[in-house]
């Protein structure tokens, strides 16, 4: 059974850094790109970037180049999305999720609530 | 970048009826085009992909299709546990993905 299992919520303050993770069981990781959504509070979906984990090609979209970094270690099946300046504007839910090879997103983490705030 | 418009952006129907939902893109995206559905807390779960091709284990009355330029989500017959935020995504050659903004489903 394919499964994304991410890592638990966290509570940080505006300037504090972060690295939340994504770890894929019941296939091979490395041949799937894993990918990264952003839904604010209320809000809609926002692809936020993805990484092939088998040879670290990443892609961001123009929205969120800079702003994070995207990785992932092959060896323990875990793909990550770090901050190195946290923001109040980067309270969210964060998901993985697996690009099935359709561009579409057949999997998804269970997503791990983010807030930031003084 | 592409843009992705979704028509409406709430509605409410009744137990029974057909919906339909449009989302179109600002450029030809080559059916490269799926829509995923989100129930409150949840994470979303993809429904159809490649504009057209339902997703393994999804029931039927679950279809997409394409009228022109734009694409349609079609629900056949409403059911209560369809109540839920639907998005459709497109991606394109260069692995960037694009989601619409999001159409509400309630029960009348």
């Amino acid at each position: 059974e394919v499964q994304l299992v991410q890592s638990g919520a966290e509570v940080k303050k505006p300037g504090e850094s972060l690295k939340i993770s994504c770890q894929g069981s019941g296939y091979t990781f490395a041949t799937y790109w894993v990918g990264w959504v952003r839904q604010m509070p209320g809000k809609g979906l926002e692809w936020m970037g993805i990484i092939y984990p088998g040879g670290s090609d990443t892609r961001y979209s123009p929205s969120f180049q800079g702003q994070v970094t995207i990785s992932a270690d092959r060896s323990i099946n875990t793909a990550y999305v770090q901050w190195s300046r946290l923001k109040a504007s980067d309270s969210a839910i964060y998901y993985c999720v697996r690009d099935g090879g359709s561009g579409a997103f057949d999997f998804w983490g269970q997503g791990t609530k983010v807030t930031v705030s003084s | 970048d592409i843009q992705m418009t979704q028509s409406p952006s709430s509605l409410s129907a009744s137990v029974g009826d057909r919906v339909t939902i449009t989302c179109r893109a600002s450029q030809d995206i080559n059916n490269h085009l799926n829509w995923y559905q989100q129930k409150p807390g949840r994470a979303p779960k993809l429904l159809i992909y490649d504009a057209f091709s339902l997703q393994t284990g999804v029931p039927s009355r679950f279809s997409g299709g394409k009228s022109g330029t734009d694409f349609t989500f079609t629900i056949s017959s409403l059911k209560p546990e369809d109540v839920a935020t639907y998005y459709c995504q497109q991606y394109d050659d260069l692995l960037v993905f694009t989601f619409g903004p999001g159409t509400t489903v309630d029960i009348k």
